[in-house]
């Protein structure tokens, strides 16, 4: 079956440590996105990604960084410049830019402890 | 400044009755609308949308009204059902968002009760 995997779908992280979260898609996708949630939030874009080396800021980037080195993957680093990095992480991908017919994984969670 | 807005953060509702979910958005600008379900601890699934050039979209027990003048859409779910009980988010996207074209702008969602 074809779809987005996020994993681990649990982590934790002390202060001060940079994480990467991963997903990938198996859905031939070309755009692919990362959003955050938070408690009583909607979903935020943190970076998206239109092509294969190519990605570009969304609205609360500051404090990560991404890569699309292949088509299929799209990993999120947390750096320690994100001051509130514990949220919930989801990751979606689309056929093509202007489609939105977005799928989603099915998030990860992450804790700063 | 949020550009989609959704006031009610719950609704509860007897099953078998109808459930109104409803959206308002700023920006005359966005062209497509998109509603969202979403379970606890799972990513959001799609499940109905519309074009600006609607006003409104049927999929099964799910309606979608759009009234653009209002900028205002509501979805509607009949007969509701336990299983509907979730988080559903209204998301809308357009050409005119800043640098982020094509990208969703979403509300902070309704969760949604349906009772036995």
């Amino acid at each position: 079956d074809g779809g987005i995997t996020q994993s681990p779908k649990y982590l934790f992280r002390k202060e001060g440590q940079n994480v990467t979260l991963s997903c990938e898609q198996n859905l031939n996708h070309d755009a692919m996105y990362w959003y955050r949630q938070d408690p009583g939030q909607g979903l935020r874009l943190i970076y998206y990604s239109q092509i294969v080396n190519d990605f570009q800021k969304g609205d609360i980037a500051e404090g990560y960084s991404v890569s699309r080195e292949k088509k299929e993957s799209f990993p999120l680093t947390v750096t320690s410049a994100q001051k509130n990095p514990t949220a919930f992480y989801l990751c979606a991908s689309n056929r093509q830019v202007n489609n939105y017919g977005y799928t989603f994984g099915s998030g990860t969670r992450l804790t700063v402890v | 400044d949020q550009q989609v807005k959704q006031n009610s953060p719950s609704l509860s509702v007897q099953e078998g009755r109808i459930s109104i979910l409803n959206c308002d958005y700023t920006n005359s600008m966005f062209d497509y609308f998109l509603w969202y379900k979403k379970y606890p601890a799972e990513g959001p699934t799609f499940l109905i949308s519309i074009s600006s050039i609607k006003d409104k979209n049927e999929d099964g027990r799910f309606t979608v009204f759009l009234n653009k003048s209002a900028k205002h859409l509501s979805l509607h779910i009949v007969p509701s059902q336990p299983g509907d009980s979730a988080v559903y988010f209204c998301a809308a996207s357009g050409p005119a968002y800043g640098g982020s074209q094509g990208n969703l702008i979403f509300g902070k969602g309704t969760k949604l009760s349906v009772k036995p």
